[in-house]
């Protein structure tokens, strides 16, 4: 599976837009991004996935490059409850989810 | 839909004993199960893949004589701890694959705190 890039930690404030990038420039054209969050003491969440094309769904909105080496999930107005550990994922249509390191993002009142 | 229902959610067990955790896919039948373990302030480690009637395939480095896993249905599989330590004290979770949605889909139980004393 390709391997990704996170910042290790972002903070955000209540009511705005939370944008976290991951880098995936290793990544193959049939290997998926998916993005999980992990709120503390939980299993991790399914957030969204996405191939080639921008998705958005009811949490969030993936962004991705053209040459799919890199992507942007979206949070459209972060909440005290989207505090968590963000997981980019990339793999393929496979079996197993490898978790990185992710990214910590606390959002502030 | 799709839900996965983990028990228990925290054990405290005294060192040599061993302890069960169950996995339970409630509404869809899961043929793929994974293990995964996390330590404090750690990422999750998969620990092995169980197959609903086959031994699991586990990841380098993880004890099969330690960890037991057992996939005998569709809808449960059961990690044992064996001969816990102190040392085997964390977060452990479950994972299923969910059928008829491609590509895969994954959902995750909602975690055991394993506490060995």
């Amino acid at each position: 599976d390709a391997k990704t890039t996170q910042p290790p930690s972002m903070d955000c404030a209540e009511g705005r837009a939370a944008n976290l990038p991951c880098n995936h420039s290793t990544i193959s054209g049939n290997e998926y991004v998916y993005w999980y969050r992990q709120i503390h003491s939980q299993g991790p969440q399914y957030i969204i996935h996405g191939l080639k094309n921008n998705e958005t769904n009811e949490m969030a909105s993936l962004i991705i490059t053209e040459d799919r080496k890199s992507s942007t999930l979206i949070l459209p107005h972060a909440t005290l409850r989207d505090t968590a550990v963000y997981y980019c994922i990339v793999r393929f249509n496979d079996y197993k989810l490898s978790f990185g390191a992710g990214t910590t993002v606390t959002v502030r009142a | 839909g799709a839900v996965v229902s983990q028990h228990p959610s925290r054990v405290i067990c005294k060192s040599g004993t061993s302890v069960k955790i169950e996995c339970r896919s409630l509404d869809f039948q899961a043929t793929t199960m994974f293990w995964y373990r996390q330590f404090p302030k750690q990422s999750l480690m998969l620990m092995a893949t169980s197959n609903e009637g086959s031994k699991a395939t586990y990841e380098q480095g993880v004890e099969k004589d330690k960890f037991l896993i057992n996939h005998a249905s569709l809808t449960l599989s059961t990690l044992t701890v064996t001969s816990a330590h102190p040392e085997d004290s964390s977060f452990y979770i479950c994972s299923a694959r969910v059928p008829g949605v491609t590509p895969y889909g994954y959902t995750f139980g909602s975690g055991t705190r394993l506490t060995v004393v």
